[in-house]
C-alpha cells in the first residue's frame, strides 16, 4: 500500500471549516483513499473513502487531486466533538486487504 | 450500519493467565477481520488477520502460539493472550468487513484495554 504523509497536528476553531491535508505520491491507479478518525480510548471510527472523484457525506467531504497525489479531509462546521486523531490511509479495494496506519494528524477543536 | 462489537472493554487481571477477548460482527457477515494493538500515544499495529475457517496470518514479529487466534464463524473472532505479562499490557482493537463488499469499508470495534499486573 502507498505512503501516506500527514501534518502531525492541526488547531481549528470551532465552527469553522477544518481542512486536514494528506500526500499520497505513490498511489497506484487501483487504491482508495480512506479516512478514519479515532478518539481518546476509542476504535478508530470510519470517516469517508474515495477513488477519483471527490466524495461527500453527512460527516465530511473528500477531495482528490486530479492527479491523485494528495487529498484533503473537510470538516465543514467543526465541534469539539470533533477533537481526534485523522488517519489517512490508502490500499488497494479487496476483501482481505488490510489497513495500515501512519501517525495520522491530532486535530483539536478551540472553543 | 455496520456494527462490531468487542468484549470486553477492559480486563485486569495476574500476570500468566490467559485473557479471551471477542470480536462480534453484529449485523453483518465478515469473511475477515483484523487484530491491531496500540500502546500509549502510538499508531495502531496490525498484529494478524483472521480468516473465517481457517488460520489466521500474522505480521511479522507477532508470535502465533502467544495470540491465538480463532475465527470458527461469520460473526465471531476471538484474541487470546496466553500467558499474559505486564509488557502485553496494550489496547487491542479488532475490525471487520462485510464478506460481500466490493467497496466497502472496514468498522472497528471500540477497543478492550488489557492490563496485565
Amino acid at each position: 500500500d502507498a505512503k501516506t504523509t500527514q501534518p502531525p497536528s492541526m488547531d481549528c476553531a470551532e465552527g469553522r471549516a477544518a481542512n486536514l491535508p494528506c500526500n499520497h505520491s505513490t498511489i497506484s491507479g487501483n487504491e482508495y483513499v480512506y479516512w478514519y478518525r479515532q478518539i481518546h480510548s476509542q476504535g478508530p471510527q470510519y470517516i469517508i473513502h474515495g477513488l477519483k472523484n471527490n466524495e461527500t457525506n453527512e460527516m465530511a467531504s473528500l477531495i482528490i487531486t486530479e492527479d491523485r497525489k494528495s487529498s484533503t479531509l473537510i470538516l465543514p462546521h467543526a465541534t469539539l466533538r470533533d477533537t481526534a486523531v485523522y488517519y489517512c490511509i490508502v490500499r488497494v479495494e479487496t476483501s482481505g486487504s488490510r489497513l495500515t496506519f501512519g501517525e495520522g494528524t491530532q486535530l483539536t477543536v478551540n472553543p | 450500519g455496520a456494527v462490531v462489537s468487542q468484549h470486553p472493554s477492559w480486563v485486569i487481571c495476574k500476570s500468566g493467565t490467559s485473557v479471551k477477548i471477542e470480536c462480534r460482527s453484529l449485523d453483518f457477515q465478515a469473511t475477515t477481520m483484523f487484530w491491531y494493538r496500540q500502546f500509549p500515544k502510538q499508531s495502531l499495529m496490525l498484529m494478524a488477520t483472521s480468516n473465517e475457517g481457517s488460520k489466521a496470518t500474522y505480521e511479522q514479529g507477532v508470535e502465533k502460539d502467544k495470540f491465538l487466534i480463532n475465527h470458527a464463524s461469520l460473526t465471531l473472532s476471538t484474541l487470546t493472550v496466553t500467558s499474559a505479562h505486564p509488557e502485553d499490557s496494550s489496547f487491542y482493537i479488532c475490525s471487520a468487513r462485510r464478506s460481500d463488499s466490493g467497496n466497502q469499508p472496514q468498522h472497528f470495534g471500540d477497543g478492550t484495554r488489557l492490563s496485565i499486573l
